[in-house]
């Protein structure tokens, strides 16, 4: 069954820092593969998203992640944390069959001054 | 441009009672996805529609149902509430699959 998995349930950086949070998920085919961030309180914002292509992708707010098929992940990175980006972010896979995104359980973002 | 609306942004009802909430999508987005995102968890798929039709389903029990109008503005109905159903309820759109611009939510509290 497809699945995402993001091993960090919380991270703290601090700011100016750089940030990779980590994704794998695990499907059959080719994923679409989407980054979203949540703010407390409000909705899913889109940062980013695969489908085919280029594997380095890019995203806004400075954000980009690279597939790698080879390892199932869908990691995200930023060179330099903003105080700003502290929110809860959820990686997505896309599943064909049935128009769902199944979501991953979040990585919880804390940046330190 | 206007986003993805929901209404109402809160709501509180009563176990057993039911419930409606509303989503309009994106001016030219023809598939509207709903999705149950439970305190400190991520949000899980609930359906899909896509030009009045249901495109898919999530595992959720019969109680939860939802419909599309001609224009392309959605309702998510659940009856007999449960404690459970506490959420922020989490409405999608987009112009095929994956409906992915989400809107700010509608939190359901059932007390």
């Amino acid at each position: 069954a497809q699945s995402v998995t993001q091993p960090d349930i919380h991270i703290t950086v601090s700011e100016g820092a750089s940030l990779e949070l980590r994704c794998n998920y695990s499907y059959g085919a080719t994923p679409y593969l989407f980054w979203y961030v949540q703010s407390p309180g409000q909705g899913l914002q889109l940062l980013l998203k695969y489908f085919s292509g280029d594997t380095l992708v890019q995203g806004i707010k400075g954000f980009e992640a690279e597939f790698k098929r080879s390892q199932s992940s869908f990691n995200l990175r930023k060179p330099s944390v903003h105080w700003s980006d502290a929110a809860e972010y959820f990686c997505a896979v896309g599943v064909i069959n049935n128009n769902d995104m199944r979501f991953g359980a979040g990585t919880r973002l804390t940046v330190k001054p | 441009d206007a986003g993805v609306t929901q209404s109402p942004t809160h709501l509180i009802k009563t176990r057993g009672q039911q419930v409606t909430l509303r989503c309009s999508p994106i001016s030219g987005h023809k598939s509207v996805s709903w999705y149950q995102q439970v305190l400190g968890q991520g949000p899980q798929f609930i359906f899909q529609y896509y030009e009045k039709e249901e495109r898919g389903r999530g595992n959720f029990p019969d109680r939860f149902s939802a419909r599309q109008f001609p224009n392309y503005s959605s309702e998510l109905n659940v009856n007999a509430l449960l404690l459970g159903d506490s959420a922020l309820y989490l409405c999608a759109s987009s112009l095929d699959r994956y409906g992915y611009t989400f809107g700010s939510g509608t939190r359901l509290t059932v007390v």
